[in-house]
């Protein structure tokens, strides 16, 4: 158990609608990092945010956008969902956004039929 | 841009047996880590081996190994006395480690390693 906890685990919704995932970094963790894995694309980096702020932003396309709460948790909206965004969205953390490891949590399974 | 390259999509080996996977990276940055990250079937990612670019010697974890060839930008994944449970697949990742504030992990596109009994 890496200590992130990402929320659903499986979401399975129509096109054009919004969902929302939820990632709790592991205690102490101030950093959050946003991975999207599909088949054709391999893992990219979607976004990265530390205490707060905004920090990096990678691959995010507009109609996705994500944020950090005073509580450090995190969650990343995507709206006007295409059959193209089925994929596995990983929340990962760390302690400063600049240390040698990054916890992930298991991930958040979205199809979109 | 850094790449990360992984030029092997599947890869088999024998239970007890030797297997080593390759990676590669393209990047003009001297300080920088290597990862490789197993991802079984149940999609957690495990952080398998860690190699920092100052140092020379390879990192060792257990039944895990690297060969970092820093001149010729390759990295791979040598495990040893093969078990069922290293049966997942595999990513290289590449993360800078100065020179900004984007730390983001760049990974290869995996390498799915199975395992024989």
């Amino acid at each position: 158990d890496s200590g992130v906890t990402q929320t659903p685990k499986h979401l399975i919704t129509a096109t054009g609608q919004r969902v929302t995932l939820r990632c709790s970094p592991r205690s102490g963790d101030l950093s959050v990092y946003w991975y999207q894995q599909s088949l054709d694309q391999g893992l990219q980096f979607l976004i990265q945010y530390y205490n707060g702020e905004e920090r990096a932003k990678g691959n995010i396309l507009e109609r996705f956008s994500a944020q950090q709460f005073p509580d450090l948790h995190s969650e990343l909206n995507l709206s006007s969902l295409e059959l193209g965004d089925s994929a596995l969205y990983f929340c990962a953390s760390s302690r400063t956004g600049n240390d040698r490891e990054l916890f992930f949590g298991e991930g958040s399974r979205l199809t979109v039929l | 841009a850094q790449t990360v390259t992984q030029s092997q999509p599947e890869m088999s080996v024998q239970e007890a047996e030797t297997v080593t996977l390759s990676c590669t990276y393209d990047t003009s940055e001297s300080d920088y880590y290597l990862f490789w990250y197993k991802q079984p079937p149940s999609r957690q990612m495990i952080l398998v081996i860690r190699q920092e670019a100052y140092k020379q010697q390879n990192a060792t974890e257990n039944r895990f190994s690297v060969n970092f060839q820093k001149a010729a930008k390759s990295f791979s994944l040598k495990i040893s006395d093969s078990q069922l449970g290293d049966a997942a697949m595999y990513f290289c990742a590449y993360r800078r480690n100065s020179g900004g504030s984007n730390y983001k992990l760049t990974f290869g596109k995996g390498t799915l390693l199975t395992v024989n009994p």
